[in-house]
């Protein structure tokens, strides 16, 4: 089916740091999504991203994150400062667009904050 | 947890047997997803579905709107079944899944 790359799978970083998590969405698709999942727990939807910009998020997107993606390159998640709340496995998704809107998830960021 | 209900927690199942998850919503799903997390943590696309029935192999899904639930069969459970299902439910405006807390199978011989 559908990829979705995610890089990097791994990330360990000092509270306070900037940390930027990078997406390779399905090549044609239109729609983006960061979810947030804590220790195999509940997976959360933290924002969607349509035509450069933030259609909706949750207040789990604190004010510390955001989102762009630049001239069709990598859809990203930037979270700075990084606090340690923030440790979790972050999961980005797309989808084709409206009437077609099966979401396919990449593999995760297993961010870890120390 | 509390919008999407995921039923069982956890389910034992034996090599070659059946058995259903259950979804129930409480808010408006217009369309529902299911994943196979797997151990290594990466999220496998079941089916999407809107209002119906679909079936893929071993694995039948169907979705009731009206009654707002969703239920996953499995049949003739095999190792590789072994993983956290989730349910999700979606609408037509391509906002965020709000996800099930999933439930954990295990599948021994």
């Amino acid at each position: 089916g559908p990829k979705v790359l995610q890089i990097p799978s791994h990330q360990i970083i000092d509270m306070g740091q900037m940390v930027t998590l990078n997406c390779d969405p399905v090549s044609n698709h239109l729609y983006f999504y960061w979810y947030k999942q804590i220790l195999g727990q509940q997976m959360e939807f933290l924002v969607n991203f349509y035509n450069g910009k933030v259609m909706e998020k949750s207040k789990l997107f604190k004010d510390q994150f955001s989102v762009e993606r630049p001239d069709g390159s990598y859809f990203t998640l930037k979270i700075q400062p990084t606090a340690l709340e923030d440790s979790a496995v972050y999961f980005c998704a797309s989808s084709l667009g409206l009437g077609a809107l099966e979401q396919y998830f990449g593999p995760g960021t297993r961010l870890t904050v120390l | 947890g509390d919008k999407v209900k995921q039923s069982p927690s956890a389910l034992s199942l034996q090599e070659g047997t059946n058995s259903a998850l259950r979804c129930n919503f409480s808010i408006a799903a217009t369309t529902v997803q299911w994943f196979l997390q797997n151990p290594r943590g990466s999220l496998i696309n079941l089916f999407y579905l809107v209002p119906g029935t679909k079936e893929n192999g071993r694995l039948k899904s169907a979705f009731d709107s009206k009654e707002s639930y969703s239920t996953l069969h499995i049949r003739d459970a095999q190792l590789e079944d072994s993983g956290t299902y989730f349910c999700a439910a979606g609408n037509n405006y391509a906002q965020g899944l709000t996800f099930g807390l999933g439930t954990r199978v295990s599948v021994f011989p």
